[in-house]
């Protein structure tokens, strides 16, 4: 079993679409991030979650929307999609919020056309 | 707040030759420090971490890394590398602050090509 599982692992979509990518951690652990890489492979934190408590959110523009319904799964949903969202959205999990190692999915591939 | 600088944006290497891959830290308080690998078009693979203890902390796939807190720095080290170790590495920070959110702040990767 995947202990990290993302949906879909690629998404071709058009500018001003909405979009939700989900993911699901069979790893019975308490925080759930979500992170973006950049074209340059460049990581940066979005939100955290831990116990579907919202704990982290960045600097992220207000079309994005993170949704934990329970502590094993972490959505993100992406409201009227620019280029610039175009990137890979990484979940990762952890067992506590000051627990240091993060277990990450494989990874969303959003391409904006 | 943190920040990671990895000043190598790419290193060539021969196969079985040694590779040391760089990475300085910024933080005003105690860190963890760690190295993730990403094989193309994969998701993150923790190598090794340094939470406390001994400097030198040793990972998977024969990798270790040394912290230098008087340098501020965590370079990762393998003394003879194969064709499979071709992949992107990442070195991370998180502030060791009991009782607040982890959050990682990853430098901007380097790209380590092994070639025979």
């Amino acid at each position: 079993d995947t202990a990290v599982s993302q949906t879909p692992k690629y998404l071709v979509t058009q500018m001003g679409n909405d979009k939700s990518i989900k993911c699901e951690q069979n790893l019975g652990h308490d925080t759930m991030y979500w992170y973006k890489q950049d074209s340059k492979k460049f990581l940066k934190i979005m939100f955290s979650y831990n116990n579907k408590e919202l704990i982290i959110n960045e600097t992220v523009p207000n079309r994005f929307s993170p949704k934990s319904p329970d502590k094993a799964h972490l959505n993100l949903h992406i409201n009227s999609l620019e280029l610039g969202d175009s990137a890979v959205y990484f979940c990762a999990t952890a067992r506590g919020y000051n627990v240091e190692t993060q277990y990450f999915g494989p990874g969303t591939r959003l391409l904006v056309l | 707040a943190q920040s990671v600088t990895q000043l190598d944006s790419q290193v060539p290497v021969f196969e079985e030759a040694p590779v040391e891959l760089r990475c300085n830290y910024s933080s005003s308080v105690s860190v963890y420090l760690f190295w993730y690998v990403q094989y193309p078009n994969q998701g993150l693979q923790l190598l090794l971490k340094y939470l406390s203890g001994s400097t030198l902390v040793k990972g998977i796939n024969g990798f270790e890394a040394e912290f230098n807190k008087s340098q501020t720095s965590f370079h990762l080290r393998k003394p003879s590398v194969h064709i499979s170790d071709t992949a992107e590495y990442f070195c991370a920070v998180s502030a060791s602050i009991t009782g607040t959110a982890s959050k990682l702040t990853f430098g901007t990767g380097t790209r380590l090509q092994v070639t025979l």
